[in-house]
């Protein structure tokens, strides 16, 4: 049964950098993709990118310019790197294994499974 | 704001069949993934496509999809179904992934 178990700061001062690894386990990340998703208080879920074990990256425009998502296959683990942090990035932050296939033409993708999440709090 | 809009909230007797839409223009060309959140858990993944349901997730939640619109269905809805549902898919360029602001259903 594949798990996975994000960790890093809960507490990460204005202008830093946030760092937060997924250790994943029951499964080798050497192949589908691992991705990054955050859900700030009360609201709703975002995308902040995807990677794929051989480094391979697609980034959320939005976050593009500050995020940098980096796979270790020695420790089985994804990391996330999101600099130059505001107020507006105190979320929870969560990964999950996406998978992609193609059915009868159509593309179809799903996050599964995902990691409990962590909270991470942007304030001095 | 999101490319793939959801109604905020919608509620249902128990034992009834509601449905949970999700717009998009993105949802012509690429398929649908359903996420179910209860309050305080990571998201669950419920369905993708009509019928393709990981283990544990019971067969009263159904996909379908025409146009623009993607829809989950739970038929004969029960108390511990109510939650923060999401779907998920492609943006309209087809290179990113976007979310639906998500809806909340209360099982009566």
């Amino acid at each position: 049964q594949v798990q996975l178990q994000e960790s890093g700061p809960g507490l990460v001062k204005p202008s830093e950098t946030l760092s937060l690894t997924c250790a994943v386990s029951g499964y080798s990340i050497s192949s589908y993709y691992w991705s990054w998703i955050r859900q700030t208080p009360g609201k709703g879920l975002e995308w902040i990118g995807n990677i794929y074990y051989s480094g391979n990256t697609n980034y959320n425009p939005s976050l593009k310019s500050r995020v940098t998502m980096s796979v270790d296959t020695s420790k089985n683990q994804v990391s996330l790197k999101l600099r130059s942090v505001t107020a507006a990035d105190t979320a929870v932050y969560y990964c999950a294994r996406w998978s992609i296939s193609m059915v009868r033409g159509v593309s179809r993708h799903w996050f599964d499974p995902w990691g409990q999440g962590t909270l991470v709090t942007v304030s001095s | 704001s999101s490319e793939l809009t959801q109604d905020p909230a919608v509620s249902v007797a128990l034992g009834q069949t509601v449905r949970i839409t999700c717009q998009g223009d993105s949802l012509r060309s690429y398929s649908a993934s359903w996420y179910q959140q209860k309050s305080g858990q990571a998201p669950v993944f419920v369905i993708h496509g009509e019928n393709n349901r990981p283990s544990g997730i019971p067969d009263r939640f159904s996909g379908s999809s025409s146009g623009n619109t993607a829809s989950l269905t739970i038929t004969g809805a029960q108390a511990e179904d109510e939650a923060d549902y999401y779907c998920n898919s492609r943006d309209s360029s087809g290179n990113h992934v976007v979310f639906g602001g998500g809806t909340k259903v209360t099982v009566l």
